[in-house]
C-alpha cells in the first residue's frame, strides 16, 4: 500500500462547480499535513497547510480526519485558473527531519 | 526576495558523465531536500540535509551525491551510476517541526 494514495483523476468540471479531492495516508504517526499545486511542467507550490480542525482560505477548504487517515481538499466556484495537479503530502519528524511523502496527485480541468 | 534558486533549467548528460544540480537558497532554512520526479510518479526524496556537513539517503539514493558545505547550499551531483536519470530534478528547503517545505523551479536533466 502507498503511504500516500490520491485518485490520479483527471477531474474534468464546468466553471463554477464545486470539486473534492480526498487523499489517504497509512502512516498514523504523520502529524502534518499539506496540499500544494502543480502546473504542468512546473514545481509544487503550496496551497495550504492542514489543520486538525480543518481550515479554510477563500474558495478552498482543507479537512483533516485522523480517525480514517484522510485528508480532503475542496474547491467552491471552479475558475478556469484552478487547472493544475493537486498534490497531497503527508509529514512526521524522525531523527529532528520532517520527512514528508507525496501523494502522485490529482488532475483538475476546469472547463469553460 | 527570499526564495530558493535552482540552475541550470535544462542540463543534458553525456554517457558516464557525472553532472551537478545548483541549489541555493536565502530563507535562512536549515532543512534541504532534493527529490526526483518522473511522469505519472510522485516526487521521490534522493537525499536530505538538516544541517551543515550533514546529510542522509533518501528513498532512492543510489547514483546521486550531495554536499552541504554552507547553509545556503545543497548541490546534486548525477553520477554515471546513475543509468536512467533522465527526470525533473526539484530542490527544496523548509524549517524544522512541521512547516512546509518550499521549492525551487527545477532542472530538467536529459541523457545526449
Amino acid at each position: 500500500r502507498k503511504e500516500v494514495e490520491q485518485d490520479p483523476g483527471p477531474f474534468n468540471v464546468p466553471e463554477g462547480a464545486t470539486v473534492a479531492f480526498n487523499c489517504t495516508y497509512s502512516n498514523s504517526a504523520s502529524q502534518s499535513f499539506f496540499w500544494y499545486r502543480q502546473d504542468c511542467r512546473k514545481e509544487p507550490k503550496l496551497l495550504m497547510s492542514v489543520y486538525s480542525s480543518g481550515n479554510e482560505d477563500g474558495r478552498f477548504t482543507a479537512q483533516l480526519n485522523r480517525a480514517s487517515q484522510y485528508i480532503s481538499l475542496l474547491i467552491r466556484d471552479s475558475k478556469l485558473s484552478d487547472s493544475a495537479t493537486y498534490l497531497c503530502v503527508s509529514g512526521f519528524h524522525s531523527g529532528g527531519y520532517q520527512k514528508v511523502t507525496f501523494g502522485i496527485g490529482t488532475k483538475l480541468q476546469v472547463i469553460p | 526576495d527570499g526564495g530558493i534558486t535552482q540552475s541550470p533549467k535544462y542540463l543534458f548528460r553525456k554517457e558516464g558523465q557525472n553532472v551537478t544540480l545548483s541549489c541555493e537558497q536565502n530563507l535562512n532554512h536549515d532543512a534541504m531536500y532534493w527529490y526526483r520526479q518522473d511522469p505519472g510518479q510522485g516526487l521521490r526524496l534522493i537525499y536530505y540535509s538538516q544541517i551543515v556537513n550533514d546529510f542522509q539517503k533518501g528513498d532512492i539514493a543510489e547514483g546521486y551525491s550531495v554536499s552541504r558545505e554552507k547553509k545556503e547550499s545543497f548541490p546534486l551531483t548525477v553520477t554515471s551510476a546513475q543509468k536512467n536519470p533522465t527526470a525533473f530534478y526539484l530542490c527544496a528547503s523548509g524549517r524544522a517541526s512541521n512547516q512546509p517545505q518550499h521549492f525551487g523551479d527545477g532542472t530538467r536533466l536529459s541523457i545526449l
